[in-house]
C-alpha cells in the first residue's frame, strides 16, 4: 500500500525550462491536491481535483497547469521555469484528512 | 475569508515537560480544524482533527488539542514530550469535512532538549 507516490524526489532546472511532477495514489479518493511549501509560510493550495475530468485553482495557481485523466494520477505541470518557483512541493489525497506525499524539492536557477 | 495563525515559530521544550503548541483561526461559520506534524525532509501526516462534537480531540502519538470557539482557538497539548516529536507542526483550517482546500498556519518548529 504505497498511499501518495510523487516523482522525482529532487530537480534542478534552469529558468524556462518545463517539466512534470508526477503524483500517483492508490486509495482510489477522489479528492487531490498540488500544495507548495515555502519557509515561513505554511503550504499554499496551487491547484486540486475533486474527481477525474475535473480541476480548479487554488490560492497560487499562476505558472501552473494540472489535469486528471484518472483517479490515481494527477500531474503538475510547470511551463516556463521561474526562480520564484523554487519550493518543496506535495501532492496529497484528501478523505475527511489529508494524505501527503514525501514531496518534491525543486530548485530553479 | 479563513485565516490561520500560529504565533510561535520555535519553541524549545526539555523532554518529560508539557507541550502546548498555540493556533488561532478566523472563519465566520463552523471550522473544521486540523494539526498536522512534519518530520525533516517528510510529507505531513495528521495528528487529529476536529469536525463536532467533543471539542477535546485525542489523536495519535498522545498528543490532543481542544476547540474553543470562544477563543477562535484550537490549542495543541501533550503531556510529557519525548525526543521524537521533535519536528514542525501545522494547523489548519477548512470550510468542510469533505474538502481539501485548507488554510494552514505558518508552522511551530518544536526543538526538544535532553
Amino acid at each position: 500500500n504505497a498511499g501518495v507516490t510523487q516523482t522525482p524526489k529532487f530537480q534542478v532546472l534552469k529558468t524556462g525550462q518545463s517539466m512534470t511532477l508526477q503524483c500517483a495514489q492508490d486509495m482510489n479518493h477522489e479528492y487531490m491536491s498540488w500544495y507548495r511549501q515555502d519557509p515561513g509560510m505554511g503550504l499554499r493550495l496551487i491547484h486540486y481535483s475533486v474527481g477525474a475530468g475535473i480541476t480548479d485553482q487554488g490560492e497560487v495557481p499562476n505558472g501552473y497547469n494540472v489535469s486528471r485523466s484518472t483517479t490515481e494520477d494527477f500531474p503538475l505541470r510547470l511551463l516556463s521555469a521561474a526562480p520564484s518557483q523554487t519550493s518543496v512541493y506535495f501532492c496529497a489525497t484528501f478523505n475527511y484528512g489529508y494524505t501527503f506525499g514525501s514531496g518534491t524539492r525543486l530548485t530553479v536557477v | 475569508a479563513q485565516s490561520v495563525t500560529q504565533p510561535d515559530i520555535h519553541i524549545t521544550v526539555s523532554e518529560g515537560a508539557s507541550l502546548e503548541l498555540r493556533c488561532n483561526y478566523s472563519y465566520g461559520a463552523t471550522p473544521y480544524l486540523f494539526w498536522y506534524v512534519q518530520s525533516p525532509g517528510q510529507g505531513l501526516q495528521l495528528l487529529l482533527k476536529y469536525f463536532s462534537g467533543d471539542t477535546l480531540v485525542q489523536g495519535i502519538k498522545g498528543f490532543e488539542a481542544e476547540f474553543k470557539r470562544s477563543q477562535s482557538s484550537f490549542n495543541l497539548r501533550k503531556p510529557s514530550v519525548h525526543w521524537s516529536d521533535a519536528a514542525e507542526y501545522f494547523c489548519a483550517v477548512g470550510t468542510s469535512s469533505n474538502t481539501g482546500k485548507l488554510i494552514f498556519g505558518q508552522g511551530t518548529t518544536l526543538q526538544v532538549k535532553p
